[in-house]
């Protein structure tokens, strides 16, 4: 199974400053087919999980400018250029190149 | 709008049975893969399985495999996951979810709770 690490597990934020978390995959995630199936999820208090980047870098439907995706091959990144009180929760990184699809551990990020 | 609904969860005790059901609407269900995410009181997120689009395929993480099926019924939108053997590490909350390769879209989740 692919095991995805992130760090850090926890992050404290002021807001209008940036964040940044980091998922690393035990394996690549590129795929054959030349796409790379790398995801984050935010799951806000007392909420299922929302997707917001998809494909290592695409932004779902509806999901503000401020976050993004970047990396390849087992090294990944979401930023917030400027964290807003609406994006306490936890983030959590998805891999999907092969099954069991598995989820980071999730990291806690909370305001200042 | 993309709508799911799990039901079926409560309290159950170790080697015990459940099913839970996710009522799907508002997309064509037969043409998606659908995913069964569960989450432990306090802790993260487990992928648990999915089911292929007219249900003749399925795949498992190995905590639930030999345990737990997966089977959907397209005519009536609906998805299930038959837990047998029940354990206390079974304990979490079952999202269903609308499965692109990625989850993008979710139910609010049902509380399995496995007690002796």
């Amino acid at each position: 199974d692919i095991v995805m690490t992130q760090t850090p597990l926890s992050l404290s934020v002021t807001p209008g400053q940036p964040a940044s978390i980091s998922c690393k995959s035990s394996q690549s995630l590129l795929d054959s087919d030349g796409g790379t199936y790398l995801y984050w999820f935010l799951q806000k208090p007392g909420q299922p999980p929302q997707v917001l980047i998809y494909e290592v870098s695409n932004r779902f439907s509806g999901v503000p400018e401020r976050f993004s995706g970047s990396g390849s091959g087992t090294d990944f990144t979401l930023r917030i250029s400027r964290v807003e009180a609406e994006d306490v929760g936890v983030y959590y990184c998805m891999q999907s190149i092969q099954h069991p699809k598995t989820f980071g551990q999730g990291t806690k990020l909370e305001i200042k | 709008e993309v709508h799911l609904v799990e039901s079926g969860g409560g309290l159950v005790q170790p080697g015990g049975s459940l099913r839970l059901s996710c009522a799907a609407s508002g997309f064509a269900f037969s043409s998606y893969w659908m995913t069964w995410v569960r989450q432990a009181p306090g802790k993260g997120l487990e992928w648990v399985g999915n089911i292929n689009k007219d249900g003749s395929d399925t795949y498992f993480v190995d905590a639930v495999k030999g345990r737990f099926t997966i089977s959907r019924d397209n005519a009536k939108t609906s998805m299930y996951l038959q837990m047998n053997s029940l354990r206390a590490e079974d304990t979490a909350v079952y999202y269903c979810a609308r499965d692109v390769r990625y989850f993008d879209s979710w139910g609010q989740g049902t509380l399995v709770t496995v007690f002796s």
